[in-house]
Parts: C-alpha cells; sequence; structure tokens
C-alpha cells in the first residue's frame, strides 16, 4: 500500500521567520509531488509541484525533492499569518495524500 | 476562468436513503478526480475519468457508489444506499492533460 506520511503538528512559528513541512513516501517509483494549502472549509489549493530532484522555488515558497531518501518538503520564508493552514502534500496522478500539518504563524 | 464547482456544499441524510454529489470541472479539462475525507483520516483517491471514460475506480469502496460523466462535461457521484461510515467530505478535482489538479470546495455528507 503506498502511503504518504507527514507530521500533523501544529507547527507554529512567529510571523517572518521560515516554516519547514515535510512529508515522506514509501513508493520509491513515484514521480510527481505535489504541495496543497487548505483553510478550514475551503478548497485544496496548489501551491507547488515538483518532478526533479533538488529545488525549485516560485516566490516565498521552495519545494525540495530528494528521491533517494524519499522525502518531499517545503519552505515558507517570511511566514506571514495568511499562511496558517493546513498543509497538504500529495504523490503522483490518482494522488495519494498525507493527513496534513497545520501551520499557525503568530504575530 | 471559474474554478471546480461542486453541489450541494453540504447534504445531511439519513441511513438508507440515496444522494447524489455533481461535480462542474474547470471548462476544457478532460480529467476529473473524485476524493473523499472521512474524520481523522487522508484525502483518498475513489476515481478517475478521462472524458466520460472511467480510468481508474479503483478507489471506489463499494458498489453502494456510482459515478458518471455523461458527455464528458460534469459528473455525478450517487450513494445508494446511504451508509453511517459514508459521511465525510466529498472533493472533486480536474486537470488537463498531466497538468496539476484543482479541487473544488467539497460536499460535506453527514449520514444519520
Amino acid at each position: 500500500q503506498k502511503e504518504v506520511e507527514q507530521n500533523s503538528g501544529p507547527l507554529s512559528v512567529p510571523e517572518g521567520a521560515i516554516a519547514s513541512l515535510n512529508c515522506t513516501y514509501s513508493d520509491r517509483g513515484s514521480q510527481s509531488f505535489f504541495w496543497y494549502r487548505q483553510y478550514s472549509g475551503k478548497s485544496p489549493e496548489l501551491i507547488m509541484f515538483i518532478y526533479s530532484n533538488g529545488d525549485k522555488e516560485d516566490g516565498r515558497f521552495t519545494a525540495q525533492l530528494n528521491k533517494a531518501s524519499q522525502y518531499v518538503s517545503l519552505l515558507i520564508r517570511d511566514s506571514q499569518p495568511s499562511d496558517s493552514a493546513t498543509y497538504l502534500c500529495a504523490v503522483e496522478g490518482n494522488l495519494i495524500f498525507g493527513k496534513g500539518t497545520k501551520l499557525s504563524v503568530k504575530p | 476562468e471559474a474554478g471546480v464547482t461542486q453541489f450541494p456544499s453540504h447534504s445531511v441524510i439519513e441511513k438508507g436513503q440515496t444522494v447524489t454529489l455533481r461535480c462542474d470541472p474547470i471548462s476544457g479539462h478532460d480529467n476529473l478526480y473524485w476524493y473523499r475525507r472521512v474524520m481523522g483520516k487522508e484525502i483518498k483517491f475513489l476515481l478517475h475519468f478521462v472524458k466520460e471514460s472511467k480510468q481508474d475506480e479503483s478507489g471506489m469502496p463499494n458498489n453502494r457508489f456510482l459515478a458518471e460523466r455523461t458527455g464528458g462535461t460534469y459528473s455525478t457521484l450517487k450513494v445508494q444506499p446511504a451508509e453511517l461510515e459514508d459521511s465525510g467530505v466529498y472533493f472533486c478535482a480536474s486537470s488537463q492533460g498531466n497538468q496539476p489538479q484543482h479541487f473544488g470546495d467539497g460536499t460535506r455528507l453527514s449520514i444519520l
């Protein structure tokens, strides 16, 4: 059974700090990796996707992929209170999700 | 561009009744997916349409669930008869080609 694991949190960081969210996956053959942000009662919103080993940056967000270690991470620089949400890691086409990490950014 | 739209946003029914959920994907998206999140668990895949064809329905829990996408546009997911364990949030997502999926706000289904 393919699985995606995330620390459920909550992860609390002060405003302006770097938030680091981590995810591991079980299927070594996985090729596509996604980070979604979900506010309470709302749809999962795509934040980043990454297919190749290394880093991918988009604004304040950086996704990091290490296929050898089977982990994906999301860094959020200059965290804002509006970043407070649940962050979902997902893998592959018919997406396999982790349970999500709840992030709280304190003013 | 309108996003993925789901109806209704909430549904409360009694055990044994029938409920039909609807999803309107982003216009032009051939791929349509259904997912479900039950309380305390992760979002899980139910099935995948490409246009009007079922590409993968391996996540459908049992034969009480029927999904259709006639004409390759909107999709419906019918639960008949509903059981208590069917309660949860049902999400629809769509994509074009191998692009990332975009999700709707979900239908919160409560079975009493």
